[in-house]
């Protein structure tokens, strides 16, 4: 069965770094674009990054252009997402997510179940 | 970036009442809408693909309709483990953009 496991989650300072890690089974990972969304407490769902299956096209939500890179190793089955000169209001529960296409229309069908970054001094 | 504006916000039902939400895009994005369903603590779930398919193992109790720029989710009869918080997601253009949420309570 499909499974999505993100880690690489923690607490860091404003302006400092972290990557998100995203490790994929039970599909075949190099066929399948991936997405991160992420959810700031008590708040809804923002979409933030998605990757083609080859890695090759990136597309990132306007809050965090320029901020953060989504890659893929696909020998290795994982979707990463580096999150550069973090803010406060980065802070979230990150999803990693599966793309799905079918009849022509794109959805993300599975999900992981989070990994929590706190942004604060 | 395409807007989606969902309402209402929140919505109180009981058990057995039929609920709809909707969702409208500030552009036209044909039918390139999901509908997803997301309990406290838990990842969201897909339930509609496409503004109309249902997903596989959904209860038909779930329905979705429109085109264009207006979008309904409905719940026919809901039942107890339906009170949740459901979002649209427009999957048009990137980047993709969700709707704020209706929470559904009892």
């Amino acid at each position: 069965q499909v499974q999505l496991v993100e880690s690489g989650g923690g607490v860091v300072q404003p302006g400092r770094s972290l990557r998100l890690s995203c490790a994929a089974s039970g599909f075949i990972f190099s066929r399948y674009g991936m997405h991160w969304v992420r959810q700031a407490p008590g708040k809804g769902l923002e979409w933030v990054a998605v990757l083609s299956f080859d890695g090759r096209t990136p597309f990132y939500g306007d809050s965090v252009k320029g901020r953060f890179t989504i890659s893929r190793d696909n020998s290795k089955n994982t979707v990463f997402l580096q999150m550069t000169s973090l803010r406060p209001e980065d802070t979230a529960v990150y999803y990693c997510a599966k793309e799905e296409v079918r009849y022509g229309e794109r959805f993300a069908e599975y999900w992981g179940p989070g990994a929590l970054v706190t942004v604060s001094s | 970036a395409i807007q989606m504006t969902q309402s209402p916000s929140s919505l109180s039902a009981s058990v057995g009442d039929r609920v709809t939400i909707t969702c409208r895009a500030s552009q036209d994005i044909r039918n390139d809408v999901g509908w997803y369903q997301q309990k406290p603590g838990k990842a969201p779930k897909v339930l509609i693909f496409g503004a109309s398919t249902l997903q596989s193992g959904v209860p038909s109790r779930f329905s979705g309709s429109g085109s264009g720029s207006d979008f309904t989710l409905t719940i026919s009869s809901l039942q107890p483990e339906d009170f949740a918080t459901y979002y649209c997601l427009q999957d048009y253009t990137y980047p993709w953009t969700f709707g704020q949420g209706t929470k559904l309570e009892i």
